[in-house]
């Protein structure tokens, strides 16, 4: 069975910045696009970066989003920088089905809580 | 990039036939067939119910989806209480910033 299970959230102050981890089994984990998605308290999803299987990598913000694999270990992370009061969310791994198509694993998600 | 429009709410009885709109632009939703449609739970991961425009995943069949030009649409047939949740449609962007999400529809059953 597919799975992905996210590590590293927690309380953040402003300006600060953190590394997600998301660990993956159940599947071939080099073949897959990987992507990280969030959804701030009462809101939408919103997707935040993506990383190919050859390690192209997608950011919805260049300069604070960014995206690392490591397939000999089966994991993925983000490293968000400049912490900011509305990246408040919880984050989710979730695995591509194909070709940029859709998510279809998704984690249990990690909650990020930027506040001083 | 915008997110995609959905109505905020959609509700029906149980055992009648809801459908939820998605709206883009001929960027995104009307440029491929590349449509996602997700259920979410309250508190739990979205959940992943049909890919590209039409293919269910795995799920009831009595969802199924459709586009028509920068309109992509969720249909639940036979309405029941567990597909009370929240719904968030996707597509694909050919851009630095590949996917777009629409603004999710909370699916009431009364």
């Amino acid at each position: 069975e597919a799975k992905l299970v996210e590590s590293g959230g927690g309380l953040v102050q402003p300006g600060g910045s953190l590394r997600l981890s998301c660990a993956a089994s159940g599947f071939s984990f080099n073949l897959y696009t990987m992507n990280w998605v969030r959804q701030a308290p009462g809101k939408g999803l919103e997707w935040v970066a993506s990383i190919s299987s050859g390690g192209t990598t997608y950011s919805s913000d260049w300069g604070r989003f960014s995206m690392s694999r490591d397939n000999s270990r089966n994991t993925v992370d983000l490293h968000i920088n400049r912490l900011r009061a509305e990246d408040t969310a919880v984050y989710y791994c979730t695995k591509d089905r194909g070709g940029l198509s859709a998510f279809d694993i998704w984690g249990q998600g990690t909650l990020v809580t930027v506040s001083s | 990039q915008s997110a995609l429009a959905q109505p905020a709410s959609v509700s029906g009885s149980p055992g009648q036939s809801i459908t939820i709109s998605c709206t883009g632009t001929s960027s995104d939703v009307g440029a491929y067939d590349y449509v996602s449609w997700y259920q979410q739970h309250p508190g739990k991961a979205p959940k992943l119910i049909i890919y590209d425009v039409y293919n269910p995943s795995g799920v009831s069949h009595r969802f199924s989806g459709s586009k028509s030009g920068n309109t992509a649409s969720l249909t639940i047939s036979g309405l029941q209480a567990e597909d009370e949740a929240d719904y968030y449609c996707a597509s694909y962007i050919a851009s630095n910033n590949p996917f777009v999400f629409g603004s999710g529809t909370k699916v009431t059953v009364l």
